[in-house]
C-alpha cells in the first residue's frame, strides 16, 4: 500500500536557522503531495501542495519539490521563527474517487529564540 | 468563507457511555473525513462521506459510526466508550475528495475516564 515516511522529531532550532524535514514516499501512480501544519491547540491547515514531478510548493517561505526519481517530498525553509514552532505532516493522495489519503507521523518543530 | 467547525470543541466522558460529535464543513464541500489523533498512533483515518454515503472506511471497530446530512454537515458517533477512545477527533472537508487538499477543523478533544 501507499506509505509516507517523515523523519522522526522533535526537529529543536535556534531562531533564523536553516529548516529540512524529510518526507519519502511510496505510492502507485503519481499523487499529490502535501505538507499540513499544526499548531498547538489547533487542527491542521494546508501549508503547501504540489500536483506534479518537478512541480514547486511555496507558502509563507517554506518550499517543497516534487522529486519522483528520489520519490521525496523534503520541506526547507530558509530562516525559521519562533512562531514556525509546530507539528508538520507531510501526505499524499490522489485526486477524483474513493482514496484514503496517507499521512506521515508527523515532525514536531521547536524553535528557540 | 467560513471554515471548518467542530462542537464540541471539549468533552469528558466516562467508559460505557456514547457520544456524538458533530461536523460543518465549508459551504460547498461535498467529502467529509473524520480522523483520530493520538500520541502513540498518530493520525488515524476513521471515514469518508460524500453525498450522504460512506464512500471509504478505516480499520476502526462497529462502535465507531458516522453518517452526513443533504446539507454535508456530519456526525460520528463512538458507542460504549473506552479509555483508549481518549483523543482528538478531527474532521476534515473537501470539494470532492479526500485525496485532494483538505481543510480540517480544529478538532474535538474526548477524555474518557
Amino acid at each position: 500500500g501507499d506509505s509516507v515516511t517523515q523523519m522522526e522529531g522533535p526537529v529543536t532550532l535556534s531562531e533564523e536557522a536553516f529548516l529540512t524535514i524529510n518526507c519519502t514516499y511510496t505510492a502507485t501512480g503519481y499523487p499529490s503531495l502535501f505538507w499540513y501544519v499544526q499548531y498547538p491547540g489547533e487542527g491542521l491547515q494546508l501549508l503547501l501542495k504540489a500536483t506534479k514531478a518537478d512541480d514547486k510548493g511555496s507558502n509563507k517561505g517554506f518550499e517543497a519539490t516534487y522529486r519522483k526519481e528520489t520519490t521525496s517530498f523534503h520541506l526547507e525553509k530558509g530562516s525559521v521563527q519562533v512562531s514556525d514552532s509546530a507539528v508538520y505532516f507531510c501526505a499524499l493522495g490522489f485526486s477524483g474517487g474513493s482514496y484514503i489519503p496517507t499521512f506521515g507521523r508527523g515532525t514536531s518543530l521547536i524553535v528557540h529564540p | 468563507k467560513a471554515g471548518v467547525t467542530q462542537t464540541p470543541r471539549y468533552l469528558i466522558k466516562t467508559r460505557g457511555q456514547q457520544v456524538t460529535l458533530s461536523c460543518s464543513p465549508i459551504s460547498g464541500h461535498r467529502s467529509v473525513s473524520w480522523y483520530q489523533q493520538t500520541p502513540g498512533q498518530g493520525l488515524q483515518f476513521l471515514f469518508e462521506y460524500f453525498s450522504e454515503t460512506q464512500r471509504n472506511k478505516g480499520n476502526f471497530p462497529g462502535r465507531f459510526s458516522g453518517r452526513q446530512f443533504s446539507n454535508s454537515r456530519s456526525e460520528m458517533n463512538v458507542s460504549t466508550l473506552e479509555l483508549g477512545d481518549s483523543a482528538l477527533y478531527l474532521c476534515a472537508s473537501s470539494q470532492e475528495s479526500s485525496g485532494n487538499e483538505q481543510f480540517f477543523g480544529p478538532g474535538t478533544r474526548l477524555t474518557v475516564l
